[in-house]
């Protein structure tokens, strides 16, 4: 079963930051926190993971609290092409462990 | 890179037939995934190789499913026969692992029609 908690669903005005929360109370200490997203009719695509320090990239930034229970995806500039389902994803990083996945976030970017 | 190759991109078929779906890993990844997609149940593992020995195969939904990785670029999952609720879009992903991190990467999927 997937060890996150997301919103169903989110909206967010064109050019505006898109702020996706997502919560993962029983995540272990050494469990990363991995964010994919899935446009319609593609494959999941990676876009960012951390493990407590905040992360940015090049598509979007990772902010995950000091106890770690929760964390925030943001895309600062959203378009329309960044809408897709938002999967939050709590995975340990040693070997090959698989990613699980929950319902993840429909966002819908309006004009 | 070519990133994950998947073929066929779409294949309808009749129920009883045999479908084997085909997946070239990211080339030098040594962790192979096979995924599920379905509107009622999600993104679902099937199973998973690591130096293309099968680690875990718990979620292959029944004895019709196999899959094979005969070598480190080339996996096939089959299924024999079909029916129409294997209906889906199967997705083979890839990683290297390693120390900092093994980002799984997608293919873009198979889209499966049984009638």
């Amino acid at each position: 079963d997937a060890k996150t908690t997301q919103p169903t669903s989110m909206d967010c005005a064109e050019g505006r930051a898109a702020n996706l929360p997502c919560n993962h109370s029983t995540i272990s200490g050494n469990e990363y926190v991995y964010w994919y997203r899935q446009i319609h009719s593609q494959g999941p695509q990676y876009i960012i993971h951390g493990l407590k320090n905040n992360e940015t990239n090049e598509m979007a930034s990772l902010i995950i609290t000091e106890d770690r229970k929760s964390s925030t995806l943001i895309l600062p500039h959203a378009t329309l092409r960044d809408t897709a389902v938002y999967y939050c994803i709590v995975r340990a990083p040693s070997g090959n462990t698989p990613l699980v996945f929950g319902k993840g976030t429909r966002l819908s970017v309006i004009a | 890179d070519a990133g994950v190759i998947q073929s066929p991109r779409h294949e309808v078929t009749e129920m009883g037939q045999e479908v084997t779906l085909r997946c070239k890993p990211i080339s030098g990844h040594n962790s192979l995934f096979w995924y599920r997609q379905t509107m009622m149940r999600g993104l679902e593992l099937l199973i998973y190789f690591n130096n293309n020995v099968p680690i875990d195969d718990s979620g292959m939904p029944e004895d019709r499913f196999s899959a094979k990785m005969p070598n480190a670029s080339f996996s096939t999952l089959k299924i024999q026969p079909s029916e129409p609720r294997d209906s889906a879009v199967y997705f083979c992903a890839s990683s290297l692992t390693g120390i900092s991190g093994n980002t799984i990467y997608f293919g873009e999927g198979s889209w499966l029609t049984v009638v």
